[in-house]
């Protein structure tokens, strides 16, 4: 069975707190991908990786960088933690064929900022 | 950046009921995308509609894609406690360099609760 796995269910931090989130996929998809997800405001793309070690900015970067040293592998990093960014947080993958938009989701990870 | 607006917000439902959500945008889409999330878990894909006036089925869903190719529409008949959940439209995000490479834009979801 297909599997995207994020390390943490659930996680609590302080402000300034640096925060990885880890994320595994088992498909070999090319592409990866980190969404936050608020109430009424649907899934928002922080950033997406097309191959390793390249990334591209989605439409909220700010506050957040990301890191994709294997194709595995894809790595959300918040460098100074802060209360607004309290949220699920959702990883996908999809390979790159004409199926790309068929992502495949982990199960997420409610970050509670402190 | 492009939107998708969708509606209802919320519906609440009686179990057998049938359910119809629609989603607009601003913008030209040319392939339109449904998810279903369950409760603590991530989105799944449910339906995929590639052309504009397609008509796509998978069970007891129905999806449209609009004659203007600026909305799409998910109806499901007959509803059951496990239709519960969040349920979004999607679709390709417009890249610099042309190819998607599957950025999607997500609309704000619909919120299904079926009471048995």
């Amino acid at each position: 069975d297909v599997k995207v796995t994020q390390s943490s269910r659930y996680l609590v931090k302080r402000t300034g707190e640096k925060v990885f989130l880890e994320c595994v996929q088992d498909m070999d998809h090319e592409n990866m991908f980190w969404y936050r997800q608020d109430p009424g405001l649907g899934l928002r793309l922080i950033y997406f990786s097309y191959d390793v070690k390249m990334k591209e900015k989605g439409d909220i970067p700010e506050g957040y960088s990301v890191s994709r040293e294997k194709k595995e592998r894809f790595s959300l990093i918040l460098e100074s933690a802060s209360t607004n960014q309290t949220s699920m947080y959702l990883c996908a993958s999809s390979d790159q064929g004409h199926t790309n938009e068929k992502l495949f989701f982990g199960s997420g990870t409610q970050l509670s900022v402190l | 950046g492009q939107q998708l607006n969708q509606s209802p917000q919320s519906m609440f439902i009686q179990e057998g009921e049938d359910v119809s959500m629609n989603c607009t945008s601003s913008s030209i889409f040319n392939t339109w995308l449904w998810y279903k999330q369950d409760p603590g878990e991530g989105p799944v894909l449910l339906i995929a509609l590639y052309k504009a006036g397609e008509l796509t089925s998978n069970g007891r869903l129905t999806a449209q894609f609009g004659i203007t190719r600026k909305d799409s529409f998910l109806n499901i008949s007959a509803s059951i406690p496990s239709d519960v959940g969040i349920y979004f439209c999607a679709g390709p995000s417009r890249r610099a360099g042309g190819t998607s490479y599957g950025k999607l834009t997500f609309g704000q979801g619909t919120i299904l609760t079926v009471h048995p």
